[in-house]
């Protein structure tokens, strides 16, 4: 079965950049999308297709996927971007299933 | 604006069965896939099923399959989740999501969760 590995954790400080990383075998050739979630809220989409940026979603946002490994990165972290994320890929050939990352809780020091 | 809303969701014991279902509105339903995506509290997300707009093709969780049926309405803009033989395990928020995606999906719109709990 295929999986999506990600730090537990990352930690930042307001102002810095926070790099989320989601690992999975040859990720760079599988579009990557991935979610925010604040607790007690439903996900929202913050990037799909690897680097696309949904409307609303600032440009503090951005994202790159690579060979095994694709980040999420947040520029200029704000005290509200303490949320967890999750990358998320969708399976296709003869078993289609989509397929979340085991999520990372970003900490705003 | 796309809404979602779930509902449906309750307290059950192991074994039995129940039918979670989503309204949508703000956007044009029967284009779209639709999934449900669930989350055990306090621990990640995990894909459960989806079902293309037409019901051409279905999918789930290698966790589900054979317990869980997907279905949808197009003319009642609704998703549905017959949920049976239910096990402590499917303990979760619920959530109905609205697929951006034909052969790749990604959720972009999700609804707020119902809660399902199986205990005895």
């Amino acid at each position: 079965s295929y999986v999506l590995t990600q730090p537990p954790s990352v930690s930042v400080a307001p102002g810095k950049t926070a790099t989320i990383a989601c690992g999975g075998n040859d990720i760079g050739s599988k579009n990557v999308h991935w979610y925010r979630q604040k607790p007690g809220q439903a996900p929202v989409l913050v990037i799909h297709h690897d680097s696309d940026r949904p409307s609303g979603i600032p440009e503090r946002f951005s994202g790159f996927n690579s060979g095994n490994t694709a980040t999420l990165t947040i520029s200029r972290v704000e005290a509200g971007d303490e949320a967890d994320y999750y990358c998320q890929v969708w399976l296709t050939g003869s078993d289609h299933r989509g397929v979340f990352g085991g999520g990372t809780k970003l900490t705003v020091l | 604006e796309v809404q979602l809303v779930e509902s449906g969701g309750g307290l059950v014991q192991p074994g039995r069965s129940l039918r979670l279902s989503c309204e949508a509105s703000g956007f044009t339903f029967s284009n779209f896939a639709m999934h449900w995506v669930r989350q055990t509290p306090g621990k990640g997300l995990e894909w459960v099923s989806g079902i293309s707009w037409n019901t051409d093709t279905i999918d789930y969780a290698d966790s589900v399959k054979g317990r869980f049926t997907i279905s949808r309405d197009n003319a009642q803009n609704s998703l549905h989740l017959q949920m049976n033989s239910l096990r402590p395990e499917d303990t979760a928020f619920y959530y109905c999501a609205k697929s951006n995606g034909i052969d790749d999906h990604y959720f972009d719109y999700w609804g707020r969760g119902t809660l399902v709990t199986v205990s005895s």
